[in-house]
């Protein structure tokens, strides 16, 4: 079956730190990926995404490179700051006529000045 | 931008009530879906719909019905409520370019 590994937190970074969240994932095809963020008290909202290997996606300071050959979309930020406090979470979704995501864990993110 | 709106952002009911979460999306999409979400079990799929009165469980229907009488609405039924149920709630609705969106949330609390 389909499935997404996520590193466990919370992960507790100074702002300006660098952050990587690992994600790894087993699938039956050639999934799209996804992270997703939630903010304290809110629904989750997507970051960015990638529907190929070695596509980059990229949004707000983030990244994340499909890796096909070690199944990966890690998470990285080079400078992380208050505001990036929250949960992400890295999913899947199989071809290109599914609709269903398949969710990691998630990881909660905390950011001390 | 696609909006999800979900009814309430926090529920109280009591064990046994019939408890009724709406969720409403204005982009026109063909698929929406309830997750319900727990500290250290990420994300769980309860029910999603392909199409208006169509739907199909996810890997946790039990407790749950739901019902999608129009395309823009999703309704998630709990038919007696139970403390296990308390939870947030999540409403999704998708097409195929965009991913999910996700509406805020309702968190409830069975009592």
């Amino acid at each position: 079956g389909n499935s997404v590994t996520q590193m466990e937190g919370p992960v507790t970074l100074s702002e300006e730190a660098f952050l990587t969240i690992n994600c790894t994932y087993t699938a039956t095809g050639y999934p799209s990926l996804f992270w997703y963020v939630q903010y304290p008290g809110e629904g989750l909202q997507l970051l960015l995404k990638a529907t190929k290997a070695d596509d980059k996606g990229s949004n707000k300071g983030f990244e994340a490179t499909y890796r096909k050959e070690t199944t990966s979309f890690h998470l990285e930020k080079g400078s992380v700051q208050v505001s990036d406090s929250a949960v992400y979470f890295c999913a899947l979704r199989i071809g290109a006529g599914s609709y269903q995501l398949t969710f990691g864990k998630g990881t909660k993110l905390s950011v001390i000045p | 931008d696609v909006k999800v709106t979900q009814s309430s952002r926090y529920l109280v009911k009591r064990t046994g009530e019939k408890v009724f979460l709406e969720c409403v999306q204005d982009m026109d999409h063909e698929n929406m879906f309830w997750y319900r979400q727990d500290p250290g079990l990420g994300l769980r799929l309860i029910y999603f719909s392909y199409d208006v009165k169509m739907k199909e469980k996810g890997d946790i229907p039990e407790g749950y019905s739901v019902s999608r009488e129009k395309k823009e609405r999703f309704s998630l039924i709990l038919e007696s409520a139970s403390t296990n149920q308390t939870s947030m709630y999540l409403c999704a609705s998708s097409d195929i370019n965009y991913g999910y969106t996700f509406g805020s949330g309702t968190r409830l609390t069975v009592v």
